[in-house]
């Protein structure tokens, strides 16, 4: 079992929608968990840290994390084309762990 | 722009010659990492660094070889590349190697083993 599991998507929601992309991972000593957006050919890109149970909002993304259920979650509200990518989801204990991605695409 | 550049960018080599590729950065950070990207895989990594000439081994490191002779260059060799090298190459830093600092990766580098 991979440490830090994605749906590989793709995901597709009209614009405007809101965009839910989750990750569960396997070692219960992780401590914090991260969100990257990767866009096609590009490297990934940092757009959300989390550390603590609960919610953290920053703009139009809200990181939601659930230690005893060992799963964390990103929303996108009001969502763009631009936010078509694939999004990393990482964590950890002494190294992070990548899961493979999910894709998502934003339809006009 | 997290001040990190990667190079080369592209490369294209045949199987059994050496390649080297390097990743710099301005942010005089103790920690840098090698990883490799391929479909259904996600980021794997090979090699990282918590100072000069301090490295140690990540999940995939067979087949590569790291040093860190100054605190701003991290180089990645791959003694004799393999068609199973060819992939996307991320450099990234970090201030520290817990699980509470954040990553930033430089552009990559694609690299094509024939």
């Amino acid at each position: 079992q991979k440490e830090v599991e994605q749906n590989s998507g793709p995901l597709s929601v009209p614009e405007g929608a809101i965009a839910s992309l989750n990750c569960t991972y396997s070692d219960r000593v992780s401590q914090s968990f991260f969100w990257y957006r990767q866009y096609s050919g590009k490297s990934p890109e940092l757009i959300m840290s989390i550390y603590s149970n609960g919610d953290k909002e920053d703009g139009r993304f809200t990181a939601q994390l659930n230690k005893a259920s060992q799963y964390v979650s990103l929303l996108i509200r009001d969502s763009q084309p631009s936010d078509s990518a694939t999004y990393l989801c990482s964590g950890g204990g002494n190294k992070l762990t990548f899961g493979t991605g999910t894709q998502l695409k934003v339809e006009l | 722009d997290a001040g990190i550049t990667q190079s080369p960018r592209h490369k294209v080599t045949e199987t059994g010659t050496p390649v080297t590729l390097r990743c710099h950065q301005t942010e005089n950070h103790r920690y840098m990492y090698w990883y490799r990207q391929d479909p259904g895989h996600g980021l794997r990594l090979i090699h990282y660094s918590y100072g000069v000439k301090d490295t140690d081994k990540g999940e995939v490191s067979d087949g590569y070889s790291v040093s860190r002779s100054k605190t701003e260059d991290f180089l990645l060799t791959l003694e004799s590349a393999t068609s199973s090298q060819t992939s996307v190459y991320f450099c990234a830093i970090s201030e520290g190697t817990s699980s509470y600092n954040e990553q930033f990766f430089g552009p990559g580098t694609r690299l094509t083993v024939l």
